[in-house]
């Protein structure tokens, strides 16, 4: 059974701050992960789609990396703004198909102006 | 483009009584979801559909029950409601299930 982790589950930052927030899944045999955004109240907006060919994935200031061997993604967000304070969750599939994906807790996100 | 609607966004419901949570997307999405969202938990998967007239069960199933007779629509049921299923709820979308995933804004339910 996927199990997903992330780690730290809350971080404070300073705005202008280069951050990394990390994923950990324990079942390598993924055929994409997903990164989302979730403000107070609001559902979860897809940020980024990786494929299990790709290492990597881009858009504006996020960045996010994909390591199947080591059960790893990480989500690099370039020169934080206060508005991207929020919470974010990685999703993996699980076994089976159909895009059952496991859902992390999240990192609750702060940046402070 | 709506994209995944949601209704009601916040409901109260008294133990034993029963509720449809709505859901539907414009996008001609085959794949949908719906979730359950506790703090601190995540997000469960209760049922979720491949495409109209199929359903199967999710993590979290007991105590509610879904119908896709359409491509759109995508209700879903509780019965007998009970504290337990005090929760926000999420219904999501996507292509082919192997996409991106489109959330809804939610509904928020008190079951008290």
């Amino acid at each position: 059974k996927q199990e997903v982790t992330q780690i730290p589950a809350a971080l404070s930052v300073p705005e202008g701050e280069n951050l990394v927030l990390n994923c950990s899944f324990t079942d390598s045999a993924i055929y994409n992960l997903q990164w989302f955004r979730q403000d107070p109240g609001k559902g979860l907006t897809s940020l980024l789609l990786i494929q299990s060919s790709q290492r990597e994935q881009t858009s504006g200031r996020l960045n996010a990396s994909l390591d199947k061997s080591s059960g790893r993604s990480t989500l690099y967000i370039a020169a934080s703004q206060p508005g991207d304070s929020a919470t974010y969750l990685c999703a993996a599939p699980n076994s089976g198909g159909y895009q059952k994906v496991t859902f992390g807790t999240g990192t609750k996100l702060q940046v402070i102006p | 483009n709506a994209g995944v609607t949601q209704t009601p966004k916040f409901r109260i419901l008294k133990i034993g009584q029963s509720m449809t949570l709505q859901c539907a997307q414009d996008m001609n999405h085959n794949y949908m979801y719906w979730y359950r969202q506790d703090p601190g938990m995540g997000l469960k998967l209760i049922y979720y559909s491949v495409g109209a007239g199929i359903t199967d069960k999710g993590e979290v199933p007991n105590g509610y029950n879904v119908s896709r007779s359409t491509t759109e629509d995508f209700p879903l049921r509780l019965e007998l409601a009970a504290p337990s299923q005090t929760s926000v709820y999420f219904c999501a979308s996507s292509y082919s299930g192997y996409e991106k995933l489109f959330f809804g804004s939610g509904t928020q339910l008190s079951v008290l």
